[in-house]
């Protein structure tokens, strides 16, 4: 079936590292969207990049992902980090309907 | 930018009750969603609804669950009645189209059935 997978549930870095989180995926779907959502803690989800453009490159704030459907992967990069960085990633698709799934999440954790 | 809002923001029942959840989305969206995230976990699609009708739902979206939005006022979901493991935060979401349109969501409300 259709499925986002993050194989890292917890990341720790020290502020001004780059850091890589990943995310692939597993669909028959050829027309798909893919998100990066941000959640820090206690505050709704909210987007940080989509892309359903094939080896094009996206950015906000200082974030960056591409969409490789040769190795269905969209994994988000950042070259430093900030502190106010921490938070929950969710890469997710809407595998060419309305609803949004979900990868588990991974916990980006930034030390001083 | 646009904001989607929820009331209540917390709520504590006993199993057995009834609750109803309130959305208060983006004004000129179409589309509106219910997503559940049990603490610290991913979230998980429940319910979509469109042009008053319920589009797609989710295997956990049980029969205990319903929901609607009358008169173009609040997207409601409703639980009756509530068992223990309805317990987690509830997000409302709203979006103008579909695709890849960016979904706007809610800030959550915190359900915890005692």
């Amino acid at each position: 079936g259709d499925s986002v997978t993050q194989t890292e549930g917890l990341v720790t870095l020290t502020e001004g590292l780059p850091v890589k989180l990943n995310c692939t995926y597993q669909t028959a779907y050829s027309d798909v969207a893919f998100f990066w959502y941000v959640q820090h803690l206690n505050e709704a989800p909210k987007l940080l990049l989509r892309s359903s453009t094939d080896n094009k490159r996206t950015e906000h704030q200082g974030f960056h992902a591409t969409l490789h459907k040769s190795s269905s992967s969209f994994h988000l990069q950042k070259s430093s980090v900030q502190l106010s960085d921490s938070a929950l990633y969710f890469c997710a698709s809407n595998y060419g309907n309305e609803k949004i799934t979900f990868g588990a999440g991974t916990k980006l954790t930034i030390k001083p | 930018g646009p904001k989607v809002l929820q009331i209540p923001s917390h709520q504590i029942i006993d199993m057995g009750q009834m609750v109803t959840l309130n959305c208060d989305p983006v004004s000129n969206h179409l589309y509106f969603y219910w997503y559940k995230q049990i603490l610290g976990q991913q979230m998980e699609f429940l319910v979509n609804f469109y042009n008053g009708k319920v589009m797609e739902k989710s295997k956990l979206f049980k029969d205990q669950f319903s929901v609607e939005r009358p008169d173009g006022s609040y997207f409601t979901l409703k639980i009756q009645p509530t068992a223990l493991e309805d317990s987690a935060v509830y997000f409302c979401a709203s979006s103008y189209g579909t695709g890849d349109d960016e979904q706007y969501f809610g800030p959550g409300t915190r359900l915890t059935v005692l």
